[in-house]
């Protein structure tokens, strides 16, 4: 069984500090998916990485993608307050002898960047 | 381009009632999901549909929930009976994957369900 951890759970950051979360994952895989959700609202899409060493980067935000180590980060430059969310990571996971794809979140880890 | 729709946004029932949710995803996708999320956790994968098969149920309480999609289109997740434990948001998406691998999820608004 696939397992997906993520931490920290929590993190209380200010604004104009760096921080990373980590996602580790328990089996082979080589997609892994970043979502942020605000309170009360859906997933939205962030990163999607497709194979080992894959870097992406929008805004203040950088993915990376380590599948040899099992591992991903979500990295936060100089953070604002319009970050504050919920991320979750996403692996794709394939059951039955990889005959099929489907996606295992993590628990999230809840953002909050004070002023 | 239109995303996922779901429908109802909210249902409160009382316990041992039934419930149904509705999905439409983005068209032309050929996977559905749908996910049950609790509160202060991750979404958890319920079933997981190609076209009008289902590819995985292997987390669904089928003892209580069941779900279809016909056409390989709409798709209903229905929960009877309904227990206190169930209450959490249900979630939708689509995604345009291939029949071997997941592709980028789409995932619409959810139907916030409370079972008193």
């Amino acid at each position: 069984e696939l397992k997906v951890e993520q931490n920290p759970l929590f993190l209380s950051m200010q604004e104009g500090k760096n921080y990373t979360i980590y996602c580790n994952y328990s089996t082979t895989s080589d997609r892994l998916y970043w979502y942020r959700q605000d309170p009360g609202k859906s997933l939205e899409s962030l990163f999607v990485l497709l194979s080992n060493g894959a870097v992406k980067q929008e805004g203040r935000l950088m993915a990376s993608l380590d599948t040899k180590a099992r591992l991903s980060t979500l990295h936060i430059t100089a953070a604002v307050h319009d970050l504050s969310a919920t991320y979750f990571c996403a692996v794709d996971y394939h059951n039955y002898g990889g005959s099929q794809g489907n996606l295992i979140f993590g628990k999230g880890t809840k953002l909050s960047v004070k002023p | 381009e239109a995303g996922v729709a779901q429908s109802p946004r909210y249902k409160i029932i009382e316990k041992r009632q039934s419930v149904a949710f509705w999905c439409n995803p983005i068209s032309g996708h050929a996977t559905l999901y749908w996910y049950q999320q609790i509160l202060g956790q991750g979404p958890k994968l319920l079933i997981q549909f190609q076209n009008n098969g289902v590819v995985d149920d292997s987390q669904l309480p089928k003892d209580r929930f069941s779900a279809e999609r016909l056409k390989g289109v709409d798709s209903t997740l229905k929960i009877q009976p309904a227990k206190l434990e169930d209450s959490a948001v249900y979630l939708c998406a689509s995604s345009s994957k291939s029949v071997w691998r997941a592709t980028e999820a789409f995932f619409g608004q959810g139907t916030r369900l409370t079972v008193v």
